[in-house]
């Protein structure tokens, strides 16, 4: 069964960085075509697709958060980082992590998502 | 401001039928397949259609979906109560090298 499992901090501050770590199972990582993205919902707003790692390790980025956001792997702990810096209140979303083969379009599966608030 | 762009909202009485649209541009709907997207509130999206038309295990066929050029529809007949959600459409855009998805669509059930 695969399962993709979000953690990290609640509350940050803005101007800080936030760290968000994507736990994998079910699958592995270095599985040839299989990847994940970061996918993040401010509150009561729609989804915005953030970055992606592919199974090669290439990687890729919404182009209006590239200087403040990159996406690593660590495919012996079958994790999925993504690092935001200089965060701002518009920040403030749940964010989920979801796996997608390397050549399709489409999520067949979601983490449960973590709230993350921007806020002094 | 989402790359698809979808209705905000619309709505049916049960057992009618409501039509999602959702438009793109040549390098992403016009160039990949299409997926759809159901989401309660306070949780996760959860897939609901692939590749344009196909539905994963478990969705009823009264979730159907189609692609026309540089558009895509979701249809839902037979609306029950249930069907209350966001439906968000998505795919790929190969000019941005990025995932990209609709604004989201508010289905009501009458």
């Amino acid at each position: 069964q695969v399962t993709l499992k979000e953690s990290g901090p609640v509350l940050v501050k803005p101007t800080e960085t936030l760290t968000l770590t994507c736990t994998v199972s079910g699958f592995s990582l270095s599985n040839a075509r299989m990847g994940v993205s970061w996918i993040r919902q401010p509150p009561g707003k729609a989804l915005e697709w953030l970055a992606h790692i592919f199974s090669t390790d290439e990687k890729s980025s919404n182009r209006s958060l590239r200087s403040r956001l990159s996406i690593s792997r660590d495919t012996s702990r079958g994790q999925v980082v993504l690092t935001l810096a200089y965060l701002d209140p518009m920040d403030t979303g749940t964010y989920y992590c979801a796996r997608k083969m390397d050549t399709d379009a489409f999520y067949p599966d979601w983490g449960q998502g973590t709230l993350v608030v921007v806020s002094s | 401001q989402s790359v698809l762009t979808q209705p905000p909202s619309v709505s049916a009485a049960p057992g009618q039928k409501v039509t999602i649209s959702c438009s793109g541009g040549r390098y992403n709907i016009g160039n990949h397949y299409v997926a759809w997207y159901q989401q309660f509130p306070g949780t996760a999206p959860k897939l609901l259609m692939y590749g344009n038309d196909k539905r994963p295990s478990g969705v009823p066929d009264r979730f159907s979906g189609s692609k026309f050029g540089t558009s895509a529809t979701l249809d839902i007949t037979g609306l029950q109560p249930g069907d209350e959600a966001d439906y968000y459409c998505g795919t790929w855009d190969s000019s941005l090298s990025a995932g990209v998805f609709g604004g989201g669509t508010k289905v009501t059930v009458l």
